[in-house]
């Protein structure tokens, strides 16, 4: 069955950096555009960027644009969230969610069970 | 950027209610709208996409409407299980944006 299991989250001291990563099992990872999605405490949902099926296209939020990096490792079946100058506001439960199609930003049809990433002094 | 602005909030409603929801777009989305439904403590769950196709598996007692910019997510006979937030999501381009979400409570 389609998985996709997220880890690296913790808590970080404000102005640091962490990489979080989702592992990918069930479908045809090289063949899907992936998500990073986000819920701060008792919030809504926050989209923070894509990733086109090869890598080529990365689209990013204005509020993560040029602080986080989104990338992927296809041998690897896993994507990857580089998350620098991290700020307090950026506190949130991570998801990974695949999209229904391969190029493209559309809707998420299968999410991850999520990450929790706290950034605290 | 378009803002999605869900109403209500939220709502309490019977079991067996007819419960409907709606998301507004700043903007002309044409049908490129999804709404999600995430159970306390879960994950969300795609319910509805292109407006008004039900996701594969999902209750026939869930539907989606509307086109532009004012959309409508109905739950035709509320259930105990439908208790949760409903998000719509808009995907005509970049940046993705959801809405604020409505939480929905048994009366």
């Amino acid at each position: 069955q389609v998985q996709l299991v997220e880890s690296g989250g913790g808590v970080v001291q404000p102005g640091r950096s962490l990489t979080l990563s989702c592992a990918v099992s069930g479908f045809t990872f090289s063949s899907y555009t992936i998500h990073w999605v986000r819920q701060a405490p008792g919030k809504g949902l926050e989209w923070v960027a894509d990733i086109s099926y090869d890598g080529s296209n990365k689209y990013y939020a204005d509020s993560v644009k040029g602080r986080f990096t989104i990338s992927r490792d296809n041998s690897k079946n896993t994507l990857y969230l580089q998350m620098n100058t991290l700020r307090v506001e950026d506190t949130a439960v991570y998801y990974c969610a695949r999209d229904h199609y391969r190029s493209g930003s559309y809707y998420m049809d299968y999410w991850g069970q999520g990450t929790l990433v706290t950034v605290s002094s | 950027d378009i803002e999605m602005t869900q109403s209500p909030s939220s709502l309490s409603a019977s079991v067996g209610d007819r419960v409907t929801i709606t998301c507004r777009a700043s903007q002309d989305i044409y049908n490129f709208l999804a709404w999600y439904q995430q159970r306390p403590g879960k994950v969300p769950e795609l319910l509805i996409y292109d407006a008004s196709t039900l996701q594969s598996g999902v209750p026939s007692r869930f539907s989606g409407s509307g086109s532009g910019t004012d959309f409508t997510l109905t739950i035709s006979s509320l259930q105990p299980e439908d208790v949760a937030t409903y998000y719509c999501q808009k995907y005509n381009r970049v940046p993705l944006t959801f809405g604020g979400g409505t939480k929905v409570e048994i009366k």
